[in-house]
């Protein structure tokens, strides 16, 4: 089955520019989705179609997709950017499904 | 403004079955893709299956043996069983709406599994 592979952490200092990466077979042919998730809560969807970002999701959050690998990038990174974030596509390639990676801990010096 | 609110027992024992309803509030349960997914403490999220208005379903594979959605329109919710359960079932679970991306999130229920 496909598989999503995501780095456990990424830290970086505040004002900096954070990027999670998800790597996948050839994702550059799908469509890869980001969420957000604060401890305690539900996660919350910050990117979708590889790039395209929900209504009230800051424009620091941006994303790409190409080849082998998406990447979520958040600029000017603030103290409340430090959470857990996801990436997920749905594979048709079989029973059609939703996947997820493993998710990364971003931490916000 | 379109709200999810999920409901269900909260503690099983081994080998019981899991029963969870999710409501739409404020939007309807029709033309939308209605998907589940469960955390377990400490891990990842995982996809368990998804509903449509018209009751068709797909599940995750390592899964499918066990869970059954159902949805009713006339009620706006949608329900998940899974029979079976293990230590291993223990998660906060969650409904959500959409596909491919999953736009709107219930509040999560905690699910623990102990004898």
């Amino acid at each position: 089955s496909y598989v999503l592979t995501q780095p456990p952490s990424v830290s970086v200092a505040p004002g900096k520019t954070a990027r999670i990466t998800c790597g996948g077979d050839n994702i550059g042919d799908k469509s890869v989705h980001w969420y957000q998730q604060e401890p305690g809560q539900a996660p919350v969807l910050v990117i979708y179609y590889d790039s395209d970002r929900p209504s009230g999701i800051p424009e620091r959050f941006s994303g790409s997709n190409s080849g082998n690998t998406a990447t979520l990038t958040i600029s000017r990174v603030e103290a409340g950017d430090e959470a857990d974030y996801y990436c997920q596509v749905w594979d048709h390639s079989s029973d059609s499904h939703a996947i997820f990676g493993g998710g990364t801990k971003l931490t916000v010096l | 403004q379109v709200q999810l609110q999920q409901w269900g027992t909260g503690l099983l024992k081994p080998s019981e079955t899991l029963s969870l309803t999710c409501a739409v509030y404020g939007g309807s349960f029709s033309g939308y893709y209605w998907s589940w997914i469960r955390q377990p403490p400490g891990k990842g999220l995982e996809w368990i299956g998804v509903i449509t208005d018209s009751g068709s379903t797909n599940y995750n594979p390592s899964l499918k043996s066990r869970v059954s959605l159902s949805g009713d329109t006339s009620k706006n919710h949608f329900s998940l069983k899974l029979t079976s359960v293990t230590a291993a079932d223990t998660a906060v679970y969650y409904c959500a709406r959409g596909r491919p991306a999953l736009i709107l999130w219930g509040q999560g229920t905690v699910v623990t599994v102990s004898s």
